[in-house]
């Protein structure tokens, strides 16, 4: 079945360091991909997302690149802040759009000291 | 855009009981989804929920634990039913407005004792 995996946490840096977080799927077909986060009291939002090989999604200065040779869509930010302290999922949909069902990796939670 | 009130936002129950979980979206959307996300675990799908038709389940939930209504393009409710420990989680609602992505609500904390 299809499945995401994620990079297990939680993960704790210093302000201003580079961060990533792996994602790897595993699909039957060629999937959207989508990273949301949750942040603390808040329900879960949509960061960004890929619907095919070598899409980049960005936003907030996070990006990540749907491989399909390695099945990965790994989640980067060159210089975390303090706010971006959050849990992060990793999804991925299968499907014609409207069904909209995901499928989600564990999650990782991540804190940013000052 | 669409923004979703789930209430209640936690509740401790005893095990036996049952509880109800609401979920209000603000614009008509035709497909609502309720996802569960055990501690510790990823967020599970339980049901999609369409205005005037049975639930669909996911393997490994049953209507008669997880009964759903959903009167109107607006509004759905989840039941848990007959709780025990094990159903401790949070709950999700989600809805997808034609077109649009996904938007979640801040879910329902759930302890059962």
């Amino acid at each position: 079945g299809n499945s995401v995996t994620q990079m297990e946490g939680p993960v704790t840096l210093s302000e201003e360091a580079f961060l990533t977080i792996n994602c790897t799927y595993t699909a039957t077909g060629y999937p959207s991909l989508f990273w949301y986060v949750q942040y603390p009291g808040e329900g879960l939002q949509l960061l960004l997302k890929a619907t095919k090989a070598d899409d980049k999604g960005s936003n907030k200065g996070f990006e990540a690149t749907y491989r399909k040779e390695t099945t990965s869509f790994h989640l980067e930010k060159g210089s975390v802040q303090v706010s971006d302290s959050a849990v992060y999922f990793c999804a991925l949909r299968m499907g014609i759009q409207g069904a909209q069902k995901l499928v989600f990796g564990q999650g990782t939670r991540l804190t940013i000291n000052p | 855009s669409a923004v979703i009130s789930q209430k209640p936002s936690r509740d401790i129950c005893q095990r036996g009981t049952s509880l109800t979980i609401q979920c209000q979206v603000d614009s008509q959307v035709t497909m609502m989804f309720w996802y569960r996300q055990q501690p510790g675990q990823s967020l599970t799908l339980i049901a999609t929920a369409n205005q005037g038709s049975e639930a669909t389940y996911e393997s490994g939930f049953v209507i008669d634990k997880f009964p759903i209504s959903r009167p109107n393009l607006t509004f759905s409710t989840l039941t848990v039913s007959n709780m025990s420990p094990e159903d401790s989680s949070i709950y999700l609602c989600s809805v997808a407005p034609p077109g649009e992505k996904l938007f979640f609500g801040s879910g329902t904390q759930l302890s059962v004792l």
